[in-house]
């Protein structure tokens, strides 16, 4: 099957930082990426829809200014949090789809804010 | 918008067959995924229907009824490794066959 890939796979940063999160299909093209985010013991919430060459589409309640997300090529997403707080600590999840509806998700990135 | 309904929790023991069903409302429904997500890790894809009937991988199998909006994860010959949570999702084709979770099941598999 298609693979996903992310990185890095955790990463801890201090309070008002900013922290990149890639995402990238290794054997396929990606025209849609989506980007979940789950807190412990709880679901997957999808944050954004990401399609290559056009701005991401942001759930409700989801802050646009706070997670930019850059679809700049068929097989790479990235995620930024910007001016990281301890609240936004969480595991964020990454899938695309090569246009077929199937997804594929990536291993995910637990990220821990001090 | 979207909605999805699991039981949030089921305890079963070893060898036995537990059903896990959902409940689906969604305006642009275009099939029902199952996941598998053991503590610390990703979820794993289990199945997929996209049409109704039974679908059967291994000890696993998944059912959709469309006219119901219900499908089910039927899980057999529980073994300890199967202790996770299981997630529903709704493959939704508006805004780009994007899948919303619902809020996942634990299953524990006792001795």
């Amino acid at each position: 099957g298609a693979v996903v890939s992310q990185h890095p796979s955790w990463v801890i940063c201090k309070s008002g930082t900013s922290v990149k999160i890639e995402c990238r299909s290794l054997d396929f093209q990606a025209t849609t990426m989506f980007w979940y985010r789950q807190f412990p013991k709880q679901s997957l919430m999808l944050m954004a829809t990401s399609n290559e060459g056009s701005k991401a589409t942001y759930e409700q309640g989801v802050e646009k200014d706070k997670f930019l997300i850059n679809h700049a090529s068929l097989t790479l997403s990235t995620l930024t949090v910007t001016s990281a707080h301890p609240e936004d600590s969480s595991f964020y999840i990454c899938s695309a789809s090569g246009g077929g509806g199937e997804q594929f998700f990536g291993p995910g990135t637990r990220l821990t804010v001090l | 918008g979207q909605s999805l309904e699991q039981p949030s929790e089921v305890t079963a023991v070893e060898g036995a067959i537990v059903q896990i069903n959902c409940t689906y409302q969604t305006s642009g429904f275009y099939g029902l995924s199952w996941y598998q997500q053991h503590d610390g890790g990703a979820p794993t894809f289990l199945s997929y229907n996209a049409l109704d009937g039974l679908e059967e991988t291994g000890r696993f199998s998944s059912f959709l009824s469309r006219s119901d909006s219900y499908g089910y994860l039927l899980l057999q010959e529980l073994q300890m490794k199967d202790s996770a949570s299981y997630f529903c999702a709704v493959r939704d084709s508006t805004g780009g066959f994007k899948t919303i979770f619902g809020a996942g099941t634990r299953l524990f598999v006792k001795a």
